[in-house]
C-alpha cells in the first residue's frame, strides 16, 4: 500500500541549530514532493516544491532534498529560530488517471528552543 | 494575495444533521480541495473539484458529497453526519500550470458531531 512517514515524535532542538526533518514514501512516484508549514489552529502554507528531476532546492534558510532511489526526502532548516516552530508537512504530487493528486504526510512538529 | 475562506471555524452538529461546509476562493483558480485532518493520520482527500461542475473522489469520500457550481465555491456536504466525522476539515485552492503546484488552505472548520 502507499505510504507517506514522517517523523510522528516531536523535534527537539537548539536555537542556531539546524533541523532535519525526513520524509518517507512507498508505493509512489511522485512528479513532485512539496513542504508546507503548519502552526496551531491555522491552514498548512505552502513552502518549498522539489520535482522528481531535481537533487536540492533552497530558498532562504531553507534547503530540501529529494532521493527518488531510497525514496525519501529532508527538509533542513538552518540556523533556526523559535519562530520556526511548527508541524511541517511533505506532500507529494502524483498523476492519478489523467489528474494531479496531492497526499499528504502525517507532519513532524518542531520545537526550536531558546 | 490569495484568500481561501471558510464559512465556519466551529461547528456542533447532532448525528443524523445534514451539515455544509463553504469555501469560497478569490483568485479564480480551477483546482479545489477538500481534506480533513486528524491526529496521527494527517491530512486525506476528500474530493477535488478540477473546474465547474467537476468532482472526483479522494481517499476517503464515503459519507460525504460535494458541490461545485461555481468557479469560486466549493461546498462540502455531510447528508447525515456521524461522530467518526468530527474532524477538522481544511478546503484548498490551486491554480493549474504554475511552476510550484502550491495548494492554498483555508484556516479551518473544526465540526464536532454529537
Amino acid at each position: 500500500s502507499q505510504k507517506i512517514e514522517q517523523n510522528s515524535e516531536a523535534l527537539n532542538i537548539q536555537e542556531g541549530k539546524t533541523a532535519t526533518l525526513t520524509c518517507n514514501y512507498t508505493n509512489y512516484s511522485p512528479a513532485y514532493l512539496q513542504w508546507y508549514r503548519q502552526d496551531p489552529g491555522r491552514g498548512p502554507v505552502f513552502l518549498l516544491l522539489i520535482r522528481e528531476n531535481e537533487k536540492e532546492k533552497r530558498k532562504e534558510r531553507l534547503k530540501v532534498t529529494f532521493d527518488t532511489t531510497l525514496k525519501q526526502s529532508l527538509f533542513h532548516i538552518t540556523a533556526s529560530q523559535p519562530a520556526d516552530s511548527a508541524t511541517y508537512l511533505c506532500a507529494l504530487g502524483a498523476n492519478s488517471g489523467g489528474y494531479q493528486k496531492v497526499t499528504f504526510g502525517t507532519g513532524t512538529k518542531l520545537q526550536v528552543i531558546p | 494575495d490569495v484568500k481561501v475562506t471558510q464559512s465556519s471555524r466551529y461547528l456542533v452538529k447532532r448525528t443524523g444533521e445534514k451539515v455544509f461546509l463553504e469555501c469560497v476562493q478569490d483568485m479564480d483558480h480551477e483546482n479545489m480541495f477538500w481534506y480533513r485532518q486528524d491526529p496521527g493520520l494527517g491530512l486525506r482527500l476528500i474530493y477535488f473539484s478540477y473546474d465547474v461542475k467537476m468532482k472526483e473522489k479522494g481517499d476517503i469520500p464515503e459519507g460525504y458529497s460535494v458541490s461545485r457550481e461555481k468557479k469560486e465555491r466549493f461546498s462540502l456536504i455531510l447528508e447525515s453526519a456521524s461522530t467518526n466525522q468530527t474532524s477538522m476539515y481544511l478546503c484548498a485552492s490551486r491554480l493549474t500550470g504554475t511552476d510550484t503546484g502550491e495548494l492554498f488552505f483555508g484556516e479551518g472548520s473544526r465540526l464536532t458531531v454529537l
